[in-house]
């Protein structure tokens, strides 16, 4: 079974331009989740959808972050413009159903960002 | 406010040798504790889950304990390997909506040499 396929795998930008990540679940799973990991941190929740729903973004900075997930199944995260404080790993994960607590979410690789 | 906390943040061990990794707690009501080892470079991948009735579980050389009293857990690993070197992370699942919030520890990076 192919897992989550994160794309790009590393990213080089200068504050305030802008950059997007994409992400491929594993296929029919209906949960994705967008997480930011700082170094030396735990990840940290941006976005969660089920199927093309948002279902929690409370922790999404929307002032500069989007994301999308248009046909249930691949999904986008924008950041525009970025701060040097978003410099991170951008993890995304996906899980067969949608109770976050007890259903095991699978990761990809992730994102590593770094903003000059 | 719910908080996980894992010690040591960093830890140095020889090959063979056993180690423990601590998860302290506050999340409540608690619904179950994860941990997730992950390698440098790659995404987290989980090890165990417990919940409350649970206060242990092992999977291979890994043997987490809970004790939901003091809202502690650990991660013993036996007889290390070099490819145990990674990050562990503590997620306890709980809070105001139960089913709902994950809380992730900042982890311990763990460093197994030859």
């Amino acid at each position: 079974e192919a897992g989550v396929a994160q794309s790009p795998r590393y990213k080089i930008i200068e504050k305030r331009q802008s950059v997007a990540f994409w992400c491929n679940p594993i296929s029919g799973h209906a949960t994705l989740y967008w997480y930011q990991q700082i170094l030396g941190q735990g990840p940290k929740l941006l976005i969660q959808f089920q199927n093309n729903g948002v279902v929690d973004d409370s922790q999404l900075p929307k002032d500069r972050f989007s994301a999308e997930r248009l046909k249930g199944v691949d999904s986008t995260l924008k950041i525009q413009p970025a701060k040097l404080e978003d410099s991170a790993v951008y993890l995304c994960a996906s899980s067969f159903r949608t109770e976050r607590s007890t259903d095991t979410q699978y990761f990809g690789p992730g994102t590593r960002l770094t903003v000059l | 406010k719910n908080q996980v906390e894992q010690s040591p943040q960093s830890l140095i061990i020889l090959e063979g040798k056993n180690c423990t990794l601590q998860c302290n707690y506050t999340v409540s009501p608690f619904s179950n504790l994860r941990w997730y080892k992950q390698d440098t470079g790659r995404g987290p991948v989980s090890l165990t889950i417990m919940t409350f009735s649970e206060n242990t579980k092992s999977n291979g050389r890994y043997t987490a304990t809970l004790d939901a009293d003091t809202k502690q857990s650990s991660l013993h690993i036996t007889a290390s390997q070099l490819s145990d070197s990674a990050s562990y992370i503590c997620v306890v699942s709980g809070g105001h909506n139960a089913g709902n919030m994950l809380t992730f520890g900042g982890g311990t990076r763990l460093m197994v040499k030859p």
